[in-house]
């Protein structure tokens, strides 16, 4: 099992619909969790971060974190084109080191 | 601020060649790391330096040997590297071993 998992897509909405983004990890005393988003060619750049469970909103972004169920998903509203990107979900191991290990990614695609 | 700095933005270099990658913060993070990424792959932990000291590497070969001059500097060096080490290079810095991490712009090493 993989520590951090995402389905790769690509996932296609239609401009100014929501795009739900979703993420699983299998260790159960992970406490941080992030979102990047990532442009081909560019570097991660950090959008969400979320400790507690429920959700955390910031502009067009909402994250959600379930911590029972080990899943963490990122909600874009009036999605634009300018948001298509692959979307990492990262994931701090518990054990001392707080290991930072990414997902491998999913390719969001908002045509207009 | 939230800049991380990497220099240089592109290298080539040969199997036989000696080269450094470094990365400079200024936010008083205390942890820092090096990622490698290949293409269409999520960023892969190398190295993760907290308060100057490695305490994480993740089994990558000795051809690759990283430093943490200070707090705010970190340097890969690289030496006999093979082809097949080509990737982009990602450092990042968060202000402790749970926070968000923060990533540069990466370098594109290409070895021929």
């Amino acid at each position: 099992q993989k520590e951090v998992e995402q389905n790769s897509g690509p996932l296609s909405v239609p401009e100014g619909a929501i795009a739900s983004l979703n993420c699983t990890y299998s260790d159960r005393g992970s406490q941080s969790f992030f979102w990047y988003r990532q442009y081909s060619g560019k570097s991660p750049e950090l959008i969400m971060s979320i400790y507690s469970n429920g959700d955390k909103e910031d502009g067009r972004f909402t994250a959600q974190l379930n911590k029972a169920s080990q899943y963490v998903s990122l909600l874009i509203r009036d999605s634009q084109p300018s948001d298509s990107a692959t979307y990492l979900c990262a994931v701090r191991l518990s054990g001392g080191y707080n290991k930072l290990i990414f997902g491998a990614g999913t390719r969001l695609a908002v045509h207009p | 601020d939230t800049e991380v700095t990497q220099t240089p933005k592109h290298l080539v270099m040969g199997m036989t060649n000696k080269k450094s990658l470094k990365c400079e913060q200024h936010m008083g993070h205390r942890a820092m790391y090096w990622y490698k990424q290949k293409a269409k792959k999520p960023p892969e932990l190398m190295f993760v330096y907290s308060y100057e000291k490695l305490s994480i590497n993740e089994s990558v070969p000795s051809r690759f040997s990283p430093e943490c001059p200070n707090s705010s500097l970190l340097n890969l060096h690289l030496h006999a590297l093979q082809p097949e080490d080509s990737a982009l290079y990602l450092c990042a810095s968060s202000q402790d071993r749970e926070a968000e991490a923060f990533f540069g712009q990466g370098t594109r090493l290409t070895v021929v």
